[in-house]
């Protein structure tokens, strides 16, 4: 079985330092990871997604993640945190099955950026 | 770019009363997916459609249904509607083609159902 593990229920920084957002990730063979954000009362946005090509993933908004197999992970970073950013993030993994694929969420990590 | 269109965007019932909520893929995309996310919850798989076909079903509730039209559209219809059925119901859509890869989901704004 395929799972994520969110390792951060909640995560505070100030605006304009670095964001780290943890995620590991359990899989019997390579997975497809994505991260995506939900902003309050909105949909949720793909912010980017591994699968299989280059272990670093450049995504939207300055975000990036690294996919590291040794350590089972995929954690979410970015430079400079903005207020913008305060959302709910979420660490998906995509289980493939016979008719397309269905996501996996994490439980989430709520990030509040503070001036 | 056209996105993912979900109508109603709220939606107010009465309990054992029946809902139906629409999804209208991104132009192209073959596939839909449907989640609900309960207050505080992450968003879980209900169901998915391939080709107007269903393709894979998690923990979509008996009094629950779905289906996708010839135009790709896919409509979840829920019956009986219970107190815990309160949450925001979201569809996303795909194009999965004749790949046997993933296939990159993108979601529409949902829709926050409320059953009093």
């Amino acid at each position: 079985a395929q799972s994520v593990t969110q390792l951060d229920s909640h995560v505070s920084v100030s605006e304009g330092t670095p964001v780290l957002l943890r995620c590991n990730y359990s899989s019997s063979y390579s997975p497809s990871l994505f991260w995506y954000v939900q902003h309050p009362n909105k949909g949720l946005q793909l912010l980017l997604k591994y699968t299989s090509a280059a272990t670093l993933v450049k995504g939207i908004n300055g975000f990036e993640a690294e996919f590291k197999k040794s350590e089972t992970s995929f954690h979410l970073t970015k430079p400079s945190a903005h207020m913008s950013d305060a959302a709910e993030y979420f660490c998906v993994v995509s289980i493939l099955t016979g008719g397309g694929n269905k996501l996996t969420f994490g439980t989430g990590t709520q990030l509040k950026v503070e001036l | 770019a056209a996105g993912v269109i979900q109508s109603p965007r709220h939606l107010i019932k009465e309990k054992r009363e029946t809902a139906t909520l629409k999804c209208y893929p991104i132009p192209r995309h073959d596939t839909v997916y449907w989640y609900q996310q309960g207050p505080g919850q992450d968003p879980q798989f209900l169901i998915s459609f391939y080709e107007k076909m269903q393709s894979d079903k998690g923990s979509i509730p008996d009094r629950f249904s779905a289906q996708q039209f010839s135009d790709y559209h896919s409509e979840l219809n829920m019956s009986s509607l219970e107190l815990g059925d309160s949450a925001l119901y979201f569809c996303a859509s795909s194009l999965k083609g004749n790949r046997q890869s993933t296939d990159t989901q993108y979601f529409g704004p949902g829709t926050r159902l409320t059953v009093l």
